[in-house]
């Protein structure tokens, strides 16, 4: 058990609606990363937070929008759903901000996401 | 083309085999490099880290970085089914604040 925990686990949907995936990161992280894995893309970065601001941007597309909560727990906002967006979304926390670091991320065991 | 290079596979191989991965880069810019391992329905948990060029040995897994080839490696040794996984390679830039990751190669390992 990594220590993040991400719900829901699977979530079904229909094409054009909204969703929200929450995270909370392990017990002391202040990082917290949304990735996207799909079969034909591997694992996407998204976006990473810091304590709460926006530290990088990935490829999220500008219908998907996230943020981070003053007490760390992060939400990842889709909207306008497609049939493309059906994946796995990620979310990885460290205690720290990646650069000079171990690389390490605590990944939680993913959001499935279907759009039918 | 994508900055990271991997093999799907699967690759399938007996209990107790070498199991040989590796991942080829474009971005010069790399410094860290890193082997993730993904169980089904789990997420990736890092396996192991190198910086720069060079070996690093941890129990089975030896991680080797070729910089002036943008290659890198993962050796399993005396290889068990419970190294049935996914493997990503993962890296770095030296100020980079993100990890990208490689697409993954499923190893089965058969008893």
């Amino acid at each position: 058990d990594s220590g993040v925990t991400q719900t829901p686990k699977h979530l079904i949907t229909a094409t054009g609606q909204r969703v929200t995936l929450r995270c909370s990161p392990r017990s002391g992280d202040l990082s917290v990363y949304w990735y996207q894995q799909s079969l034909d893309q591997g694992l996407q970065f998204l976006i990473q937070y810091y304590n709460g601001e926006e530290r990088a941007k990935g490829n999220i597309l500008e219908r998907f929008s996230a943020q981070q909560f003053p007490d760390l727990h992060s939400e990842l906002n889709l909207s306008s759903l497609e049939l493309g967006d059906s994946a796995l979304y990620f979310c990885a926390s460290s205690v720290r901000p990646l650069g000079g670091d171990t690389g390490e991320l605590f990944f939680g065991e993913g959001s499935r996401l279907t759009v039918l | 083309q994508k900055e990271v290079e991997q093999d799907p596979g699967p690759l399938s191989v007996p209990e107790g085999a070498i199991v040989s991965l590796n991942c080829t880069y474009s971005n010069s810019a790399f410094q860290y490099f890193m082997w993730y391992r993904q169980y089904s329905r789990k997420g990736p948990e890092l396996l192991m880290y190198t910086y720069s060029s060079g070996n690093k040995e941890d129990g089975r897994f030896t991680a080797q970085v070729d910089k002036s080839s943008k290659y890198i490696s993962l050796f399993i040794r005396d290889s068990q089914p419970s190294d049935s996984a996914t493997y990503l390679c993962a890296m770095m830039k030296a100020a980079g604040n993100k990890l990208t990751f490689g697409g993954g190669t499923r190893v089965l390992v058969k008893p």
